[in-house]
């Protein structure tokens, strides 16, 4: 069966210190996969996608980059954080070629101070 | 860009009660959504739906293509339905399913 993987659960940094957020993704190959990006009292909004390796398309212009070095893995990342940048971090899978369901890992929670 | 609104923001009822959460767009979509976000932030996938109905244990999705509105209803509430629930709607880029969000429903079931 899939499964999606996304750590660490909660971070606290500093502002201007760099951020490494890793999700991963078993059991399916070729996958797209989301990073999205919930502020407190908003909805949830769509920061990056990637449709294969190295393929990252940017929705919103943020201080915020995107990776996809292995088929199953995608990372977001940033140099220097902002106080902006806090708010919960979801990843999310989707079959390729098919509509499908997006499946959503279990979410990263950063605050930054 | 479609515009996603949810009503109500917030809905609080007894256990028991039929529970009915909106969800109104603004352009033709391929599929919507309905999600359920746990006080611990994980997300679930209830539903996706681009024409009738779905029906799962107690819950119920309806969407009117015409009208661009769909509803999500759950029968018999319990407690343990208490979450925030989302609707989401995606566009035509078959395969790549970017989705617009709502900003989501919070939902508290008393005992």
């Amino acid at each position: 069966s899939q499964t999606i993987h996304q750590w660490p659960a909660t971070l606290v940094q500093p502002v201007g210190s760099p951020l490494s957020l890793e999700c991963t993704v078993e059991g399916t190959s070729n996958p797209n996969l989301y990073w999205y990006r919930q502020a407190a009292g908003r909805g949830l909004q769509l920061l990056f996608y990637s449709v294969g390796i190295g393929q990252i398309s940017s929705e919103v212009p943020q201080n915020l980059s995107a990776s996809r070095p292995q088929d199953r893995q995608f990372i977001l990342s940033s140099k220097k954080l902002l106080l902006s940048d806090s708010g919960f971090y979801l990843c999310a899978w989707m079959g390729r070629g098919v509509k499908n369901i997006q499946y959503f890992g279990a979410g990263t929670r950063l605050s930054v101070l | 860009k479609n515009e996603v609104e949810q009503s109500p923001q917030n809905l609080t009822a007894q256990e028991g009660e039929f529970i009915t959460i909106n969800c109104s767009y603004s352009v033709g979509i391929s599929a919507l959504h309905w999600l359920q976000q746990h006080p611990g932030g994980g997300i679930v996938s209830l539903f996706m739906l681009s024409s009738g109905k779905k029906k799962h244990g107690r819950l119920i999705a309806t969407i009117n293509i015409q009208e661009k509105h769909s509803s999500l209803h759950i029968t018999a509430s319990h407690p343990r339905d208490s979450a925030v629930y989302i609707c989401a709607v995606g566009g035509d880029n078959f395969g790549n399913e970017k989705l617009t969000f709502g900003t989501g429903t919070r939902l508290t079931i008393i005992p």
